[in-house]
């Protein structure tokens, strides 16, 4: 089956600390992985992306590396900002059309100044 | 800017009775789905469309009812309210990518629904 499993939270980090928050999946065939951020009293919008193994995704400083070996793709950022505060969800969709994206549980993450 | 609007943002029922979420989006998206959040259980998917009069059923559809007569409009139905239906629900929408027509990867989401039957 497809499902993701997320690091459990919550995570508190004092402002410019590093952040690693991992996420291992397990899927059938080919799937692409995301990361999305949801915000205080706000929907999920998409942080980044990787379709295939070894791609990196990229924005506003988070990176995710698609890690075919260890089925993982865990977010990084070398600097937290108290604007980073939100919950973060792992997802993946099994393949190109599938008609569902299957999302992790959700990890909070609180940074103090 | 609209994106994707659900309404309303908040709303209490008792036990029985009905109401409808609905959900609109500018974004001429073939895709449109319906999430329900629930602590410690991430997103579940209720149901789902590739296009308008096309809808199908998700991880957790029981109680729950769809249509989609236009491509931006897809309401959520819930005919008869259960506590077990107290969550926060999420539109979202994409474009349709593949045979199946299903989304690309990226969903734009509404800014949820927060539900609660008492």
């Amino acid at each position: 089956g497809n499902s993701v499993t997320q690091m459990e939270g919550p995570v508190t980090l004092s402002e410019e600390a590093f952040l690693t928050i991992n996420c291992t999946y397990t899927a059938t065939g080919y799937p692409s992985l995301f990361w999305y951020v949801q915000y205080p009293g706000e929907g999920l919008q998409l942080l980044l992306k990787a379709t295939k193994a070894d791609d990196k995704g990229s924005n506003k400083g988070f990176e995710a590396t698609y890690r075919k070996e260890t089925t993982s793709f865990h977010l990084e950022k070398g600097s937290v900002q108290v604007s980073d505060s939100a919950v973060y969800f792992c997802a993946l969709t099994p393949r190109t059309g599938a008609n569902n994206l299957f999302f992790g549980t959700g990890t909070r993450l609180t940074v103090i100044p | 800017n609209a994106g994707v609007t659900q309404t309303p943002k908040f709303q209490v029922l008792k036990t029985g009775q009905s109401m409808t979420l609905q959900c609109a989006q500018d974004m001429n998206h073939e895709y449109m789905s319906w999430y329900r959040q629930d602590p410690g259980m991430g997103l579940r998917l209720i149901h789902y469309s590739v296009g308008a009069g096309i809808t199908d059923q998700g991880e957790v559809p029981n109680g729950y009812n769809v249509s989609r007569s236009t491509t931006e409009d897809f309401p959520l139905r819930l005919l008869s309210a259960a506590p077990s239906q107290t969550s926060v629900y999420f539109c979202a929408s994409s474009y349709a990518k593949g045979v199946n027509g299903g989304p690309t990867g990226e969903l734009f989401f509404g800014e949820g629904s927060r539900l609660t039957v008492l």
